[in-house]
């Protein structure tokens, strides 16, 4: 399974565009990136998922490196509703489902 | 809404009692997971079921019990719990299990577990 590090927490202000990098050295071949948001009391909410460059739904673009050993989830234009934990995952299809401590986005006023 | 039902949402026991959390999901999916989340804590995997078959247990103590009688549901039994397994529970379903392509993973509100 590979190891994930993304930061503790992040602050930004409403309107802002949020970056969020998660490390994974030692990703293998079979291995996907996915992304889940969780707000406080809730189960997490998948956001995005993929395995190489950059991936964009109607929430948040996933950038991916050749290497693919990082990752950058990107919020455009965040606001208030946007504060919330953000995981990163990192695996195949026989990984366990693990979450780790998440990042912690603040959006101010 | 993310078709994952939990019931019930909020839960209060003493230790000596015995009750079942109940997971519900009609979408089709093969694989169904439960995690605790204590205040301020990872959310910690206990089991997963992969087509009615338990394919992992983290270790978990044996006052709780998972049951899955069919692929749409899955049961948590309590049983003699202790005062710190109070927490968040929650429910999960997949498609497909681990964290392959299409693998999203859609959870339920999860219930509120407090013992007394």
């Amino acid at each position: 399974l590979a190891k994930t590090t993304q930061p503790i927490s992040m602050d930004s202000y409403e309107g802002q565009e949020v970056n969020i990098t998660c490390s994974h050295n030692n990703i293998a071949t079979n291995d996907y990136i996915t992304w889940y948001q969780q707000f406080p009391s809730q189960g997490p909410r998948f956001i995005i998922q993929g395995y190489k460059t950059k991936v964009t739904n109607e929430v948040a673009s996933l950038f991916i490196p050749a290497d693919r050993k990082s990752s950058t989830l990107s919020l455009p234009r965040v606001s208030l509703s946007d504060t919330a934990v953000y995981y990163c995952l990192v695996g195949d299809g026989y990984s366990t489902l693990t979450f780790g401590k998440g990042t912690m986005l603040l959006v101010s006023p | 809404e993310t078709g994952v039902t939990q019931t019930p949402r909020h839960l209060v026991m003493g230790m000596t009692n015995k009750k079942s959390l109940k997971c519900e999901q009609h979408l089709g999916h093969n694989a169904m997971y439960w995690y605790k989340q204590s205040a301020k804590k990872p959310l910690e995997l206990m089991f997963v079921y992969s087509l009615e078959e338990r394919v992992e247990n983290n270790s978990v103590p044996s006052r709780f019990s998972p049951e899955c009688p069919n692929s749409s549901h899955l049961f948590l039994h309590l049983h003699t719990l202790q005062p710190e397994d109070s927490a968040l529970y929650l429910c999960a379903s997949s498609q497909k299990r681990g964290q392959g392509a299409d693998t999203e993973a859609f959870f339920g509100q999860g219930t509120r577990l407090t013992v007394v």
